[in-house]
C-alpha cells in the first residue's frame, strides 16, 4: 500500500461545475498538506498549503484537511478550462521531503 | 517558476553514457531536491541537498549521484545512462515546509 493514495482520474466535468479531488493517507504522522497543479510539460505549481485540520480557502480552491479520517480534498467552485491539468497531493512530516500522490488529470469541458 | 532554472531542457543520449542535470536557483535557498516524474508513479525523489556538500539519498537513488558545490546549483549525473532512466526530471527548493518547482529537464536514453 502506497502511504498516499490518489484516484488518477481522468475526471472530466462541464465548466461551471464544482470538482473535489481526494487524497487519502496511512501514516497519521504527516503534518503538512499541499495540492500543487501541473500543466502539461511545466513543473508542479504550489496551489495550497495547509497544516491543521479544517477549511483552507484561496479565491475558487478550498483545501481540506481531516486528520481524523487521513483524508484531504481540494474544491475547485466555479470550474474554467484554464483549471485543466493535473492536481498533486503532497505530504510532509515536517522534515523537509516530501511524499507525493500520482496526481487526478482534470479536463474542464467548455 | 520560482527562481529556479534547469539545463538541458531536452536531452537525447544513449545507453551507456554519463549525463549530467544541472539545477540553479537565484532565492539562496539551503534546501534543493531532485525528482524524477514517471506515469503511475508520480513524483519520487532521487536525492536531496541540505547544504553546500551536504546530500542524501531519496527512495529512487540507485543510478545517480549528485553534488552542491555552490548553494545555488545543484547537479543530478547519471554515471551511466539506462532506458530505465527515460522520464522527466524536476529539481525544487524548499524556502520553509513547502518546495517550488523547476522547469524540468525531458531525458530520453535510447
Amino acid at each position: 500500500q502506497k502511504e498516499v493514495e490518489q484516484d488518477p482520474g481522468p475526471l472530466s466535468v462541464p465548466e461551471g461545475a464544482i470538482v473535489s479531488l481526494n487524497c487519502t493517507y496511512s501514516n497519521s504522522a504527516f503534518q503538512y498538506f499541499m495540492w500543487y497543479r501541473q500543466y502539461s510539460r511545466k513543473g508542479p505549481e504550489l496551489l495550497m498549503y495547509t497544516y491543521s485540520s479544517g477549511n483552507k480557502e484561496d479565491g475558487r480552491f478550498t483545501a481540506q484537511v481531516d486528520k481524523s479520517s487521513k483524508y484531504i480534498s481540494l474544491f475547485i467552485r466555479d470550474s474554467q478550462p484554464s483549471d485543466s491539468a493535473t492536481y498533486l497531493c503532497a505530504m510532509d512530516f515536517g522534515n523537509e521531503k516530501l511524499t507525493f500522490g500520482t496526481g487526478t488529470r482534470l479536463t474542464i469541458i467548455p | 517558476d520560482a527562481g529556479i532554472t534547469q539545463s538541458p531542457r531536452h536531452k537525447v543520449t544513449e545507453t551507456g553514457t554519463p549525463v549530467t542535470l544541472r539545477c540553479h536557483q537565484t532565492e539562496n535557498h539551503r534546501y534543493m531536491y531532485w525528482y524524477r516524474q514517471d506515469p503511475g508513479h508520480g513524483l519520487r525523489l532521487i536525492h536531496y541537498s541540505y547544504g553546500v556538500k551536504d546530500t542524501d539519498k531519496g527512495e529512487v537513488s540507485d543510478g545517480y549521484s549528485v553534488s552542491r558545490s555552490k548553494t545555488e546549483d545543484f547537479l543530478l549525473t547519471l554515471e551511466s545512462a539506462t532506458s530505465s532512466q527515460t522520464s522527466v526530471y524536476f529539481c525544487a527548493i524548499s524556502p520553509s515546509d513547502t518546495q517550488y518547482f523547476g522547469p524540468g529537464t525531458r531525458l530520453t536514453v535510447l
